[in-house]
């Protein structure tokens, strides 16, 4: 089985201050990797994903995350963040070599940018 | 092109009835998956269909079921609600090929009373 873990789960931030996310998981298998987004009342939006290849994965709005497999890590890091970037944000693993159908989510992590 | 439709958005039902949620998954999208999201439990998969099979199922009560017509269109079905059942139910949909991303709906807001 795979498990997630969001180290924070509030994070509170001044605009344009950078922040960091942290995601580690817990996996017998290989697994694809996820940030996902939800605004207020909102479903989840995909942000980025890791499925092989280049270690470091970049959203188009500026978000990049980076895979590191020997610290079973996957941390969102953004240098500046915006007031619209209030959001709540999941990290997520699904097992790799098959459709990803099935995802496992952390609990996550409320990010809060004050002006 | 139109994203992931779930209807109803907001309900409220009493203890013990029993309640179907509806979803339209994206055009050409075969798989369709289903999460419990709830402040205290977060994010849990229910299960997954595609072609009107159910290939996956989550660790949840036999009062949870779902089925999947042959356009792709799937429902969710709660019966006997109880107090916890209480929660956003998302519904996903994504072509079956290994990598594909998952889109989510705006879920349906299930309250019981």
């Amino acid at each position: 089985a795979q498990s997630v873990t969001q180290l924070d789960s509030q994070v509170p931030v001044f605009e344009e201050a950078p922040v960091e996310l942290r995601c580690n998981y817990s996996s017998s298998v290989s697994v694809y990797l996820f940030w996902y987004v939800q605004y207020p009342n909102q479903g989840l939006q995909l942000l980025l994903k890791y499925l092989s290849g280049s270690t470091l994965v970049e959203s188009i709005n500026g978000f990049e995350a980076e895979f590191n497999k020997s610290q079973t890590s996957f941390h969102l890091r953004k240098p500046s963040v915006h007031i619209s970037d209030t959001a709540e944000y999941f990290c997520a693993v699904s097992v790799s070599g098959g459709s990803n159908y099935k995802l496992t989510f952390g609990k996550g992590t409320l990010l809060t940018v004050n002006p | 092109k139109a994203g992931v439709t779930q209807t109803p958005r907001y309900l409220i039902k009493t203890r013990g009835q029993q309640v179907t949620l509806s979803c339209s998954p994206i055009s050409g999208h075969r798989s369709v998956s289903w999460y419990q999201q709830t402040p205290g439990q977060g994010l849990q998969f229910l299960f997954e269909y595609f072609s009107e099979t159910q290939r996956n199922k989550g660790n949840f009560p036999g009062r949870f079921s779902g089925r999947q017509f042959s356009n792709s269109r799937s429902e969710m079905n709660v019966s006997t609600l109880e107090l916890g059942d209480s929660a956003l139910y998302l519904c996903a949909s994504s072509f079956d090929s290994e990598g594909n991303t998952i889109y989510f709906g705006e879920g349906s807001w299930l309250t019981v009373v």
